[in-house]
């Protein structure tokens, strides 16, 4: 059972490099959620799709940007890389249902640091 | 604006002990609160949630209390053992929405 899958786990980057943060799931899930986790913060939740070719911004989305072309894929980019950026980046998707009930599931992160 | 504040930051306890992680939310449009655990490396995992309808829950050793007019919501882990040893996050959201705001994490230690 694979679940939710994240690639890369871990990148180091330079300050104005962009990447991308490949999400994916086999559950046949509508949502997916972009969080990220910080020390002493929690998880914030910076992009969310409700479907396929929808995105919605969360509480942090500056600096981010999302796409959501396939149900089972959701990407994360980051355009300039920029040291506050560095973080443990969590994937996570769910049913319609399960978001009604707190119910979702996520990856095992991707932590990327911002040199 | 931490919409989910949640205590302590960090807690050990010996094992058998009942550690309580406590979380207080403002906005009352809130009606779904469950709670995630998280081992090391791992992402965040359901553990157990509430519906503001009930004051507690239980799901084997795990319970949640509920105070609506107080706005605030505890996990209660009884006979606690080393397993447990965790990052223990609150959240609160609404079960019509998508989104749901997470606390800041509290980090347990059971000792043997």
């Amino acid at each position: 059972n694979a679940g939710v899958t994240q690639t890369p786990k871990f990148r180091v980057l330079k300050t104005g490099q962009s990447m991308t943060l490949l999400c994916a799931q086999d559950m046949n899930h509508e949502y997916m959620y972009w969080y990220r986790q910080d020390p002493g913060m929690g998880l914030r939740l910076i992009h969310y799709s409700v479907g396929e070719g929808t995105t919605a911004k969360g509480e942090v989305p500056d600096g981010y940007n999302v796409s959501r072309l396939k149900k089972q894929n959701f990407l994360l980019g980051l355009e300039s890389a920029a040291p506050s950026q560095t973080s443990v980046y969590f994937c996570a998707s769910s049913s319609p249902r399960g978001a009604g009930s707190g119910e979702l599931f996520f990856g095992e992160g991707s932590r990327l640091t911002v040199l | 604006q931490q919409q989910v504040k949640q205590s302590p930051q960090s807690l050990i306890v010996q094992k058998g002990g009942i550690p309580i992680i406590n979380c207080a939310y403002e906005n009352t449009a809130f009606d779904y609160f469950p709670w995630y655990q998280q081992f090391p490396g791992k992402g965040p995992a359901l553990l157990i949630a509430i519906r503001p309808d009930v004051s507690e829950k239980k799901e084997g050793r795990f319970t949640i209390s509920f105070n609506k007019s107080a706005k605030q919501f505890s996990l209660h882990i009884m006979d606690s053992q080393p397993g447990d040893s965790a990052t223990y996050f609150c959240a609160a959201g609404r079960n019509t929405g998508n989104q749901f705001y997470f606390g800041t994490g509290t980090s347990l230690t059971v000792i043997p």
